[in-house]
């Protein structure tokens, strides 16, 4: 089955510290994929839409500047979480749908935790 | 994307059948019913989905109303490792769009 690989699964920082979180399908092509954060006791929001081969979409709030996206493969989309702070910590899930198949289930990887202190 | 409504939270005694409605009164003809559950620090976790008829896998069963407004999600014989929190949501299709998550429903499964 379709599965996606998120990368690390948790990470402890110093407070200023730029963060990587690599979101990967392992047995499909994903041109587009989805990054979500979710605080404690909270839903998943989405932050933007990540599109291989062209600038992320942003939703309203999310700083494109804070959180820079990369999706420079079709099956490889990265967040970075620059000079992070302490209120940047939270659980970053991404998701990523198989190409070709619009009504077929997305696919989530097992999140990021992030705690900067 | 349609807006679904779900109770907070349930339990339901292990072995039995879990119940878990959705409400998604103004879901319009081409958008399809989808539920995930999230356990506990993990991604979310896909469960079955459909558009007007009953549909059935390993995992659950969905029974979707004539009228599509509302839905019920059947986990037919509940184990503890089924507790989790259940979202019901609605899209004009997963794979193309994003998906919206509301509260969803704590479910408990009790020994």
């Amino acid at each position: 089955g379709a599965v996606v690989s998120q990368h690390p699964s948790w990470v402890i920082c110093k407070s200023g510290t730029s963060v990587k979180i690599e979101c990967r399908s392992l047995d499909f092509q994903a041109t587009t994929m989805f990054w979500y954060r979710q605080f404690p006791k909270q839903s998943l929001m989405l932050m933007a839409t990540s599109n291989e081969g062209s600038k992320a979409t942003y939703e309203q709030g999310v700083e494109k500047d804070k959180f820079l996206i990369n999706h420079a493969s079709l099956t490889l989309s990265t967040l970075t979480v620059t000079s992070a702070h302490p209120e940047d910590s939270s659980f970053y899930i991404c998701s990523a749908p198989k190409d070709g198949y619009s009504n077929q289930p997305q696919h989530f990887g097992d999140g990021t935790r992030l705690s900067i202190l | 994307d349609a807006k679904t409504t779900q109770p907070p939270s349930m339990d339901c005694a292990e072995g039995r059948a879990a119940n878990l409605p959705c409400n998604h009164s103004t879901i319009s003809g081409n958008e399809y019913v989808y539920w995930y559950r999230q356990i506990h620090s993990q991604g979310p976790q896909y469960i079955i989905h459909g558009l007007k008829n009953n549909e059935t896998n390993e995992m659950a069963s969905l029974i979707i109303t004539e009228d599509r407004k509302s839905s019920t999600l059947i986990l037919p014989h509940a184990t503890l490792r089924d507790t989790a929190v259940y979202y019901c949501i609605v899209s004009l299709g997963a794979g193309s769009y994003q998906l919206t998550f509301g509260k969803g429903t704590k479910l408990s499964v009790i020994p």
